[in-house]
């Protein structure tokens, strides 16, 4: 099983739609979970980290389940300019490295 | 503040040749990563740089790829000889320590071996 798995995309969904993006994990000692957004051809930016009791940034909620190892991304009303794949890093305790999921595409179509 | 600086851009190289790039972190990040990214895929951990000791290279192919970081600042990465599925862009990353709060990536080196 690899280590951090993430819903196969692409996602094409309409301008204004509301669309989930799922992760597991496989170290249950994870400590740190995040969200990285990659536009086409650009490196890797940090979109939001992901706390235990869940957290809103605006538009994007990031939730949280420790128990069934598993992260989620919710975008509403969702705009063109969030066409990117959307990277879930799970890190472990003290130096350990950030592992990425593969990502998930996703198209917002006008 | 300045980002993560990467040099080349883009790198063509042809099949056993060698190849090196250079990274220079974020002012004050202690640690320094290169991943490696193929096209469809996540980026990969290739070597974690704490000042100037490596902390992590478990996946670094060691046989044809090698890191420094003299003086804990840049680093540089080779690869010698190359080989066609070595074809990925190489981002460099910084962070404060652990890398709690996340990484910066810099803008990475495309390359391609043909």
């Amino acid at each position: 099983r690899k280590e951090v798995e993430q819903d196969p995309g692409p996602f094409n969904v309409p301008e204004g739609a509301t669309v989930a993006f799922n992760c597991t994990y496989s170290n249950s000692a994870s400590q740190s979970f995040f969200w990285y957004r990659q536009d086409c051809r650009k490196e890797p930016k940090l979109l939001m980290s992901v706390y235990s009791s869940g957290n809103e940034d605006g538009r994007f909620t990031a939730q949280l389940n420790r128990a069934s190892q598993y992260i989620s991304l919710l975008i509403r009303d969702s705009k063109l300019s969030d066409s990117a794949t959307y990277l879930c890093v799970v890190k472990g305790s003290g130096g350990q490295n950030f592992v990425f999921g593969p990502g998930t595409r996703l198209s917002v179509l006008p | 503040e300045a980002g993560v600086a990467q040099s080349p851009r883009y790198k063509i190289i042809e099949k056993r040749q060698s190849v090196a790039f250079w990274c220079n972190p974020i002012s004050g990040h202690a640690t320094l990563y290169w991943y490696q990214q193929i096209l469809g895929q996540g980026p990969k951990l290739l070597i974690q740089f704490q000042n100037n000791g490596v902390v992590d290279d478990s996946q670094l192919p060691k046989d044809r790829f090698s890191a420094e970081r003299l003086k804990g600042v840049d680093s540089t990465l080779k690869i010698q000889p190359a080989k066609l599925e070595d074809s990925a862009v190489y981002l460099c990353a910084s962070s404060h320590n652990s890398g709690g709060y996340g990484y910066t990536f810099g803008s990475g080196t495309r390359l391609t071996v043909v």
